[in-house]
């Protein structure tokens, strides 16, 4: 039973280039989580998707950065015309239902470097 | 000890002992918790949870306490191992709200 994928593990963007970070939940969970990281920073919540809905995007900036999560195929954060500072490790969970009690499992994180 | 660093709190254990890490939550209606570990390089990994109506759980070599008065949750680790060495978060949330982190505390174990 594989866990949370994203791809890439590594991605370098130079200032201005668009990035799209992919994640594919555990099988079975309909619910996507996505959350940044900064060096030696915790989790910040960005957007919370369900299957071709956003739920909650209260976390997200709100220009450049879109999500999507689409009826097939994986989970998408795209971040259009980059910036340094969006240099950061994402990382995105999944989860079975949402709620209380709804363990989030996440996935190894996608290394962003803006050059 | 433990001290603060650049940017994260730090624990330094000797191996063999016992380690508390602690975590202060913000939202005293929260009622779900988890612990989680982030190795380096690393996604975070469940290592226990908590529901507010209970004050303690413990797992293997782990317990977590959870005291809803002064809305602080700890992590106790038994018998610190090398492998123990991680970042540790708390995530408290709200009746199926979203996720809130805590800042995390590095936890080192000494040879």
């Amino acid at each position: 039973n594989a866990g949370v994928m994203q791809n890439p593990r590594h991605l370098v963007r130079r200032r201005g280039q668009e990035a799209r970070l992919r994640c594919s939940p555990m099988k079975g969970h309909s619910h996507v989580y996505w959350y940044r990281q900064l060096p030696e920073e915790g989790l910040k919540f960005m957007v919370y998707l369900q299957k071709e809905n956003i739920i909650d995007e209260s976390g997200m900036p709100k220009e450049r950065f879109s999500a999507e999560f689409p009826k097939e195929g994986p989970s998408i954060l795209r971040i259009q015309q980059v910036v340094r500072g969006d240099s950061a490790a994402y990382f995105c969970a999944s989860s079975f239902e949402q709620g209380s009690s709804n363990e989030q499992y996440f996935g190894p994180g996608t290394r962003l470097t803006v050059t | 000890g433990e001290s603060v660093g650049l940017h994260l709190p730090t624990l330094s254990v000797q191996e063999g002992d016992n380690s508390i890490i602690n975590c202060a939550y913000s939202n005293s209606a929260s009622d779900y918790f988890i612990w989680y570990k982030q190795e380096s390089g690393k996604g975070p990994q469940f290592i226990i949870d908590i529901r507010s109506n209970m004050d303690k759980r413990q797992g293997q070599r782990v317990t977590v306490l959870l005291n809803k008065t002064v809305k602080h949750l700890s992590l106790q680790i038994a018998a610190t191992q090398p492998g123990d060495s991680a970042v540790y978060f708390c995530a408290e949330n709200n009746y199926g709200q979203n996720f809130v982190f805590g800042p995390g505390t590095r936890l080192s174990v000494l040879p």
